[in-house]
């Protein structure tokens, strides 16, 4: 059984850090992209980055590129999001997604994590 | 950046009913569209990509249909654990996108 399990999130003040995890366990992780996708408080969906397989590629929304790195360890089968400069338009719950096709980012999300919330105030 | 849009933005219907639901792209994305519904509090659900394909486990009761820039999601006879909103995303070009969301809500 596919499970994704994120971790990380938490009250931070504007201009600080955080880093996300998501574990992973029920399929071979190195085979399939993963994205993290966040939702703003009754808001809808929006997807962050992406990741190939083997970590070679990533992709960002504008919105967070040069601010935020995806990352993955297939040793610890575990995907990341290190956050820096967060802002308040930062605040969402964000979810680890795996890619419904393969190595390569790009496609659709068949599994998602439950989520972590993630609260940028002062 | 494709920008998706959903109508209408809620539809209140009974059970036993049919909902159409439409996404709309900004410009043509062929067949790489997705939808997917999220219930409160719970994650997103993979029911339909590549406009028309079910994913593993979804009722015969969705389908879905379109390409280019027009796409709909068919719920043939709405069950109660239906109601929920419902997003469509593309793959054509990064960065990848959602729609605004259709909530069905029971009427």
């Amino acid at each position: 059984e596919v499970q994704l399990v994120e971790s990380g999130g938490g009250l931070v003040q504007p201009g600080g850090s955080l880093r996300l995890s998501c574990a992973a366990s029920g399929f071979t992780f190195s085979s399939y992209a993963m994205s993290w996708v966040r939702q703003a408080p009754g808001k809808g969906l929006e997807w962050v980055s992406a990741i190939s397989g083997g970590g070679g590629s990533t992709y960002y929304a504008d919105s967070v590129k040069g601010r935020f790195t995806i990352s993955r360890d297939s040793s610890k089968n575990t995907l990341y999001l290190q956050m820096n400069s967060l802002r308040a338009e930062d605040t969402a719950v964000y979810y680890c997604a795996k890619d419904n096709m393969g190595s390569q980012p790009g496609h659709y999300f068949d599994y998602w994590g439950q989520g972590t919330l993630v609260t940028v105030s002062s | 950046e494709i920008v998706l849009t959903q109508s209408p933005a809620t539809l209140s219907l009974s059970p036993g009913e049919r909902a159409t639901l439409s996404c709309r792209a900004s410009q043509s994305i062929s067949s790489y569209l997705a939808w997917y519904q999220q219930k409160p509090g719970q994650a997103p659900r993979l029911l339909i990509y590549d406009a028309s394909n079910r994913a593993t486990g979804i009722p015969a009761r969705f389908s879905g249909s379109g390409s280019g820039t027009d796409f709909t999601l068919t719920i043939s006879s709405l069950e109660p654990e239906d109601f929920a909103v419902y997003y469509c995303q593309q793959r054509r070009n990064w960065p990848l996108t959602f729609g605004g969301g259709t909530k069905v809500e029971i009427k």
